[in-house]
């Protein structure tokens, strides 16, 4: 059974400094993996979906790499703000057509 | 409309009421999935529909869950006899076809609080 696991479960970090949020998946044989936002009481929004045969996609200050056969993906946030400050998270489609997720980072970025 | 969405937005029910939770996806989208969220928790996957034939609902936790969608475009997620366990954001999601390359958009939820 795929199971998704994001660490760390917060984090606190002054605005302007770089992060990384990790993720990992047990099982590599996935379709795509997906990075998500959501802010409270609201829903998702797509940051960044890597197919499986890619390694990385970036969007703006966002950068995502994908390592299948080590089954771990990466969240890279350059130069924080305030705005950014959400719960991220991953999740994994596998060959079926669900979204597997982690439980999420929740990032605060102080002024 | 440009996106999901989804009604009520809140819903407070007691314990042993029945609930219908309405999603209405980006027009044209094919496919429409339901999660269910805990509190503090990530997503997780109830049932899926592609126009309206429900593919899977490996997720619906008992059968007092149902979820239909007979037109092939809004979709009713229906809670028989609630208890306090349903509480938690039920999320719909609506993608373009029936790959799995395709982006899942994701409306705002409904929060079912069960007292």
């Amino acid at each position: 059974k795929q199971e998704v696991t994001q660490i760390p479960a917060a984090l606190s970090v002054p605005e302007g400094e770089n992060l990384v949020l990790n993720c990992s998946f047990t099982d590599s044989a996935i379709y795509n993996l997906q990075w998500f936002r959501q802010d409270p009481g609201k829903g998702l929004t797509s940051l960044l979906l890597i197919q499986s045969s890619q390694r990385e996609q970036t969007s703006g200050r966002l950068n995502a790499s994908l390592d299948k056969s080590s089954g771990r993906s990466t969240l890279y946030i350059a130069a924080s703000q305030p705005g950014d400050s959400a719960t991220y998270l991953c999740a994994v489609m596998d060959s079926s057509y669900k979204l597997i997720f982690g439980s999420g980072t929740r990032l605060l970025v102080r002024p | 409309g440009a996106g999901v969405s989804q009604s009520p937005r809140y819903k407070v029910a007691k314990r042993g009421q029945d609930v219908a939770l309405r999603c209405d996806p980006i027009s044209g989208h094919v496919s429409l999935f339901w999660y269910q969220q805990a509190l503090g928790q990530g997503p997780e996957f109830l049932t899926y529909f592609q126009n309206e034939a429900q593919l899977d609902k490996s997720g619906l936790p008992s059968d007092r869950f149902f979820a239909e969608r007979p037109e092939g475009s809004v979709s009713t997620l229906k809670i028989q006899r609630t208890q306090q366990e349903d509480s938690a954001v039920y999320l719909c999601a609506s993608s373009l076809g029936g790959a799995r390359t395709d982006t899942q958009y994701f409306g705002p939820g409904t929060r079912l609080t069960v007292l």
